[in-house]
Parts: C-alpha cells; sequence; structure tokens
C-alpha cells in the first residue's frame, strides 16, 4: 500500500522556467513533509520541509505547497537550473517531525538548456 | 567535517553468504535508519534505532538484522534469509529533541549490493 505516491516519474523542464513537482499521499495522520533531492548512486539531501499547520514554505528558488483538504502537496524551483537535473523524493511523516518518514516513489527532473 | 559515512560502496554476496553493511555518523546524532532503495521505487524503512542498545523493524526487516553498541555507529547485515537483496542501502541519522523527532533526517551516500 503505497501511502505517499509520485505520480509522474520523470518531468522535463526549460532552463529558466518553474519545475512543478508533486506528491500525493493518503494517510490523513501525516502532518510532516520533506522534499528531498537524489543524484545517482549518492545519498538523498535535504531540500525543504513544511508541517501541516502551514500550506507554504518558501526557500530561495524552492516553495512547498500543501493542501490537506486534497492531501497533495507539490515542489515548486523557479527558476529551474541544469544543476536542478536529480532524483526529486517526497516523504511524509505522522510524528511531526522527521522521524520514521515514508519515502514517495521519486520523480527525474531533467533541467534542458 | 561532521556527516555519515557509509562502506564499503559496492559490496557483492555470494549466494548463501551474510554481509555487513557498515555506517558511522560524528553528528552526535540519537536516532539512526537503514533504508533500502530499488529501481523505480521509493525508499524503504528496513530498521531504524532511537537510542544505544535499542532498535524496531521497519517495514521490510526480513532477511536482515542490526546492533546499536554505540551511538555514532549502526551496521546493518543482510543475511542469506534475504533473498533479494540487490538494492542501494542508504543509512541515515536525525537529532532526537527533547519533543522527539527532528526537522530533517541526513544520509550518508549509500552502498550498493549485489549478487554475484
Amino acid at each position: 500500500d503505497q501511502q505517499v505516491k509520485q505520480n509522474s516519474p520523470s518531468l522535463s523542464v526549460q532552463e529558466g522556467r518553474i519545475s512543478i513537482l508533486n506528491c500525493d499521499y493518503t494517510n490523513s495522520m501525516f502532518d510532516y513533509f520533506l522534499w528531498y533531492k537524489k543524484y545517482p548512486a549518492e545519498g538523498p539531501t535535504f531540500l525543504i520541509s513544511i508541517s501541516s499547520i502551514k500550506d507554504k514554505n518558501e526557500d530561495g528558488r524552492f516553495t512547498v505547497f500543501l493542501n490537506k483538504s486534497a492531501k497533495h502537496l507539490s515542489l515548486h524551483i523557479v527558476p529551474s537550473q541544469p544543476g536542478d537535473s536529480a532524483v526529486y523524493f517526497c516523504a511524509a511523516s505522522d510524528t511531526g517531525t522527521a522521524s520514521k518518514l515514508t519515502f514517495g516513489t521519486g520523480t527525474r527532473l531533467q533541467v534542458t538548456l | 567535517d561532521g556527516g555519515i559515512t557509509q562502506s564499503p560502496k559496492y559490496l557483492f554476496r555470494k549466494e548463501g553468504q551474510n554481509v555487513t553493511l557498515s555506517c558511522e555518523q560524528n553528528l552526535n546524532h540519537d536516532a539512526m535508519y537503514w533504508y533500502r532503495q530499488d529501481p523505480g521505487q521509493g525508499l524503504r524503512l528496513i530498521y531504524y534505532s532511537q537510542i544505544v542498545n535499542d532498535f524496531q523493524k521497519g517495514d521490510i526487516a526480513e532477511g536482515y538484522s542490526v546492533s546499536r553498541e554505540k551511538k555514532e555507529s549502526f551496521p546493518l547485515t543482510v543475511t542469506s534469509a534475504q533473498k533479494n537483496p540487490t538494492a542501494f542501502y542508504l543509512c541515515a541519522s536525525h537529532l532526537v529533541f527533547p519533543g522527539g523527532g527532528s526537522e530533517k533526517l541526513f544520509f550518508g551516500s549509500g552502498t550498493q549490493l549485489s549478487v554475484l
């Protein structure tokens, strides 16, 4: 039972444009959400997080939006850069923290010149 | 530099053999985790430990074992009972704040395990 779903396996965006990566979840107890970026054969690196008490969190070029009623979150990257090309994972927890995260299957973002 | 060190980077296992993946952190983190990544799948939790000498099974613990004798070390043994061990294994850790948990999980660089 996949509790965190990333339905788009891949996404291609031109440099300078906005990248929007989506994530849906089924567990209504999830109250903390994170996005990680991963390059091949490396460990994921933390990008941004959001608590369920918020609906938006920004950090530089990265913004995460949370729609609790739809059980949906999205990561916006503006402007997209070639170095953003990687696999992006969303993750969720029902502990209000980063403990015991449940990960999605990932979306491969390709930023083209 | 503080961080999480996983070794080896690549590991090969023969049929019926147990192998141990190393994970060491010098971040003084309380909690440590092992995740497994298969192609096209997300990271799945194998085992985790919130404090020394204590650990719990994750979602896919069968065929694996761990120990947590020291705060900085959390080795994972892939036993012969794990019939499909080929995967990318990731170790992670975080601090545990007084209220529990942490803001984010830090990952090591991973170990690719393959079966010969």
